[in-house]
């Protein structure tokens, strides 16, 4: 069964810190796997998408990294600021030409303290 | 921001009567889908569209309608309200490819 799955659920950070989010999964067959952000209210947005060859994306202060053997990937986050409270929505693609292909994790939801 | 259009943004309804929830599009995108949103669950998909006239169901379209008679506009019906589609619904453009989907704002829908 297609499934991606992601930790930790919620994570609490001061401003100014390094935070890594887990995504594992399980689609077959893989095409890519996405990442992005949903502010509170609002619709998710894209942060990277990375197909099986590549291992490592950046977006400013985000880094994703993708291992396919594992079939794990994270997002890194680097010093971060109280704009970057959200919820984190992993995303796996199934290599089908049809539009029922995505698989959503639930999300991991970080809030950034002062 | 891709342009796209949720309308209404907030909804109250009683069970039993009809909803529709209108998703518009400016970035002339062949496929448009229909999710809803809970605590604990991912994004799941309800229907999707590949072109005018051209739908297809997702993994929650019991009590969904959806239609699509112009390219810029899908709409999602609950022709029966019921308490269990009290939800966030999302309106998305794009894929499949390795570009990223685009969505809208969502709507929040209360059904009393």
């Amino acid at each position: 069964k297609n499934q991606v799955e992601q930790s930790p659920q919620s994570l609490i950070i001061l401003e100014g810190k390094n935070c890594t989010l887990q995504c594992n999964y399980t689609v077959s067959p893989f095409s890519n796997l996405r990442w992005y952000k949903q502010d509170t209210g609002r619709g998710p947005v894209s942060l990277t998408i990375m197909t099986f060859s590549e291992n490592t994306k950046s977006n400013g202060r985000y880094t994703a990294t993708l291992d396919a053997d594992t079939k794990q990937s994270s997002l890194h986050i680097t010093a971060s600021q109280l704009s970057d409270s959200a919820s984190y929505i992993c995303v796996g693609r199934e290599k089908l030409n049809t539009g029922n292909q995505f698989y959503f994790g639930t999300g991991t939801s970080l809030t950034v303290i002062p | 921001d891709a342009g796209i259009t949720q309308s209404p943004r907030h909804k109250v309804t009683e069970t039993g009567t009809p909803v529709t929830l209108r998703c518009h599009q400016t970035e002339n995108h062949r496929y448009m889908y229909w999710y809803r949103q809970d605590p604990g669950h991912g994004l799941r998909l309800i229907h999707y569209s590949y072109g005018v006239k051209d739908t297809d169901k997702g993994e929650v379209s019991d009590g969904y309608s959806v239609s699509r008679s112009k390219t810029e506009d899908f709409l999602l019906t609950l022709e029966s309200a019921t308490s269990s589609q009290t939800s966030v619904y999302f309106c998305a453009i794009g894929g499949p490819s390795d570009q990223p989907q685009h969505f809208g704002d969502g709507t929040r829908l209360s059904i009393l």
